[in-house]
Parts: C-alpha cells; sequence; structure tokens
C-alpha cells in the first residue's frame, strides 16, 4: 500500500533563518506531488506542484520555492524565513494519468512556527 | 475559473441526529466532486468523490453526499452523527477532462456533534 511521509512534524525557526520540509512516498512510482499551506487551521493554499523529477510548477509567487531531485521525493525550501511563512505545510500525492486518478493523498502535515 | 463554497463556517449537530454540511461549486463543463476530512493536527483524508453516474455517492465512515447538477450542489450528509465525527470537512472541486487538472478545495466547515 502507498504512505506519504513528512518531516519534521513540528519547526520553530527564527526570521531570516532557512528551511527544509520533506516529503516521501512510498509504495507508488511517478505520482503527482503537491505543497499546500494551511493557515489558521483554515483553507487550503496550493504553493507547488510536480508531475516528475525537476518538473515544478508554482502557483503562488512566494518567499519558497520546491524541488524534486527523485521520483518520490519533494523538497519544501526557503533561504530567508518570513513571519508569514509560518502555517501548517501539507504534502499530497495523486497518482498520474488521466482524471480519474485526482483523489489527493496527504501526509500528516508539519507545523512551523517563524519567531 | 473553478470555485467551491462551503456557505457554513460551522455546522453543530446532536449526537444520533442526521447532519449536512453544504457544498457550492463552479466549474466550466462537468465537475469532479470530493470531500475531505481533516482532524486536528492531522492532514487531510479521503471520504468520497463524484464523477459520473449515480448522484448519490456513499464513502468512509457512513458519510454520502448528494451531487445536484441543477444547483451546483454536493453536499456532504450522514444519517446519524456521532461524536467522533466532529472534524474541519472539505469540500473540492476539479474539472473533469483530460490530463492534470488542478483541483480547488474549499474553506473548510467545522461539524461539532454535541453529545
Amino acid at each position: 500500500s502507498q504512505t506519504i511521509h513528512q518531516w519534521p512534524a513540528t519547526l520553530v525557526q527564527p526570521v531570516g533563518s532557512p528551511l527544509s520540509l520533506e516529503c516521501t512516498v512510498e509504495g507508488t512510482s511517478n505520482p503527482n506531488l503537491y505543497w499546500y499551506r494551511q493557515a489558521a487551521g483554515r483553507g487550503l493554499q496550493l504553493l507547488f506542484y510536480s508531475v516528475g523529477i525537476g518538473q515544478i510548477s508554482s502557483e503562488v509567487p512566494q518567499n519558497l520555492s520546491a524541488s524534486r531531485p527523485q521520483d518520490r521525493q519533494f523538497i519544501l525550501s526557503s533561504k530567508k524565513l518570513l513571519l508569514s511563512d509560518s502555517g501548517f505545510y501539507l504534502c499530497a500525492w495523486t497518482t498520474s494519468g488521466g482524471p480519474y486518478t485526482d483523489t489527493q493523498y496527504f501526509g500528516p502535515g508539519t507545523r512551523l512556527t517563524v519567531l | 475559473a473553478q470555485s467551491v463554497a462551503q456557505p457554513e463556517d460551522q455546522v453543530n449537530v446532536a449526537e444520533g441526529n442526521p447532519l449536512t454540511v453544504k457544498c457550492t461549486y463552479s466549474v466550466s463543463g462537468n465537475p469532479y466532486l470530493f470531500w475531505y476530512v481533516q482532524y486536528p493536527n492531522r492532514g487531510l483524508q479521503f471520504l468520497l468523490k463524484y464523477i459520473t453516474g449515480d448522484n448519490l455517492v456513499k464513502g468512509s465512515y457512513g458519510f454520502e453526499a448528494e451531487f445536484n447538477k441543477s444547483q451546483t450542489s454536493f453536499h456532504l450528509k450522514k444519517p446519524s452523527a456521532l461524536v467522533s465525527d466532529s472534524a474541519l470537512y472539505f469540500c473540492a472541486v476539479s474539472p473533469l477532462s483530460g490530463g492534470y487538472q488542478k483541483v480547488t478545495f474549499g474553506t473548510g466547515t467545522k461539524l461539532q456533534v454535541i453529545p
């Protein structure tokens, strides 16, 4: 069966420090991968998605970047964190292919607090 | 552009009573509709989806949803609420067509089941 991991689970970082959040998927090949941010425990904002290694699409201009160095690994990064980067970061995957594969499976999330 | 509206920020229901969480959508063409549930400090979990066919879709944990094309709605229902159903519920929509399709999430409805 497929599983998705995220780490760390929680993170407290000072303003201006770098960030690296990691997401890995097991049990599937060539997944579509997504990074979301959830602010104040509510709406989801799609940050990045990837349909393959090295292929990243950004949905919102911001202080963050994403990379996909391996098929089942998705990394969210920042060079200098801002207070507004605080939130709950969720990674998700879908199987690649046609429209009948768009059920998203979410990881457990990373709670980021920027002080 | 596609959109999802969840008009109720919070729904309160007594344990054992039926529950409804409302969702309306806007999308070009036919929709691909989802419901997800989120427990505190967790990722979203898939509940059910509608692609085509029967307008009443059955999902996990006794939940079901009714697709109404004329009203562009996809309300989530359960005949008898449990305290353990208390969580945040998200409706989502994607256009039903070929290739990669971005999913748009609603802002969420908090369901509180009162013992």
